[in-house]
């Protein structure tokens, strides 16, 4: 079955960086895009970016652009998403989804989320 | 960017009760609109996409309409296990600017 497992809770300083990672399993990892949507606490969703695994293009949400990079490594499986500059509205829970294809924009399978605190 | 709206914000429901629940897109979507199901401390789980398609493993009750601006999410008999907070979101740009609504938290009467 698609399992999408995220790596650990992070507690960052503000002005710092997050690294978080997504390993992917039981699908073709190359075939599908993989997005990053965040959660604030208590709050909607908001999509941040997406990574065509096959071809390694990547689009952000302007709101993030400049601040935010999502890097894949096809032999792991994995994607990367880190986040720079970190600010204490940062605070969420961060997931990774799977397209239901490269690019349709709707989200089949989702990791199980991983903490970021910024806070001094 | 597209904002989505919901309605309503909260909806006190009983169990065997049919449930409507609203998104509307501030400019039209066409039918590029995916509704969510999120339990706490859950992600979110994906019910219907492309408007009125249900994935995989979602049961009938759950059901999907609209196009353009006004869109609607049906549960025609609920049970208690659809207590939960549900997101409708638009997948209309490219480049992407995908948006989510605000979400209407289902509870109990």
């Amino acid at each position: 079955q698609v399992l999408l497992v995220q790596s650990g809770a992070e507690v960052k300083k503000p002005g710092a960086s997050a690294k978080i990672s997504c390993k992917a399993s039981g699908y073709s990892f190359t075939s599908y895009g993989l997005h990053w949507v965040r959660q604030a606490p208590g709050q909607s969703l908001e999509w941040m970016g997406w990574i065509n695994v096959g071809n390694d293009n990547t689009k952000y949400s302007q709101k993030f652009q400049g601040r935010v990079s999502i890097t894949r490594d096809t032999s792991a499986s994995t994607i990367y998403m880190e986040l720079h500059s970190l600010r204490s509205e940062d605070t969420a829970l961060y997931y990774c989804a799977r397209d239901l294809g490269r690019s349709a924009g709707n989200f089949h399978f989702w990791g199980q989320g991983t903490l970021v605190t910024v806070s001094s | 960017e597209i904002v989505m709206t919901q309605s309503p914000a909260t909806l006190s429901v009983s169990p065997g009760e049919r449930v409507t629940l609203s998104c509307r897109a501030s400019q039209s979507v066409r039918n590029n609109l995916a509704w969510y199901q999120q339990k706490r401390g859950q992600p979110p789980r994906l019910l219907i996409y492309d408007t009125s398609t249900r994935a995989t493993g979602i049961p009938s009750r759950f059901s999907g309409s609209g196009s353009g601006t006004e869109f609607t999410l049906t549960i025609s008999s609920l049970q208690s296990e659809d207590l939960a907070v549900y997101y409708c979101q638009q997948y209309d740009n490219w480049p992407p600017m995908y948006t989510f609504g605000q979400g209407t938290k289902l509870d109990v009467k």
